[in-house]
């Protein structure tokens, strides 16, 4: 089976910086994708990682170490906007089967 | 971009009743489409991988016979809630990979908007 783990909770100041951690065991590793989801709403794409390193997009960034099973998305100067659930989640399989798999999940919540 | 519609956004129903929810895939072909299910303050968890044109493929402690799972064209994947009791109440989701995304690039899983279930 997979595991994924993300940490419950996490806060945060208004023009801040956060990171929001992801460790993952899992097989048929093909890539690593980072969500934000509002409550009651579906997910939307954030990022995607599949070379070791860090990828960045504007206020946001991600981070991949495939060797350690690990990513991080980084969120810099938080706006109150951004208090959402953030999911990692990792694409199993090859091309032409492919699942992705979700964590457990984050959420942040942002105060002024 | 590619777009995901399900149907319908919220359903209340009696307890063993039947829910069918619809997902189609509108300006691409998905011959898969993937069924998640989230609880209050939860994550995603994957209950089944639908094919088009064969049985879907369900991940362990999802009951096939609870969740019937239907594709039968390239772009509609139907998810039937069987005698639906209250713990059944959840947020479904359904989502698909459109065609020449799923390489080792990029790749978005494009996803609906979401069924809101409560079972009374």
């Amino acid at each position: 089976g997979q595991n994924i783990d993300q940490p419950t909770e996490m806060t945060a100041t208004e023009g801040a910086i956060v990171q929001i951690n992801c460790t993952y065991q899992t097989s048929g590793f093909n890539g690593l994708f980072w969500y934000q989801q509002h409550a009651g709403e579906a997910p939307t794409f954030l990022s995607y990682n599949v070379l070791d390193g860090l990828e960045e997009k504007g206020r946001f960034s991600s981070f991949l170490s495939r060797s350690k099973g690990y990513s991080y998305l980084l969120l810099k100067e938080l706006q109150m906007k951004d208090s959402a659930s953030y999911l990692c989640a990792v694409r199993e399989g090859n091309t032409g089967f492919q699942k992705l798999v979700f964590g457990t999940g984050t959420r942040l919540l942002v105060s002024p | 971009g590619a777009v995901v519609s399900q149907h319908p956004s919220w359903v209340i129903c009696k307890s063993g009743t039947s829910v069918k929810i619809e997902c189609r895939s509108l300006d691409f072909q998905a011959t898969t489409m993937f069924w998640y299910r989230q609880f209050p303050k939860q994550s995603l968890m994957l209950m089944a991988t639908s094919n088009e044109g064969s049985k879907a493929t369900y991940e362990q402690g999802v009951e096939k016979d609870k969740f019937l799972i239907n594709h039968a064209s390239l772009t509609l994947s139907t998810l039937t809630v069987t005698s639906a009791h209250p713990e059944d109440s959840s947020f479904y989701i359904c989502s698909a990979w459109a065609r020449g995304t799923s390489g080792p690039r990029g790749g978005e899983l494009f996803f609906g908007e979401g069924s809101r279930l409560t079972v009374l």
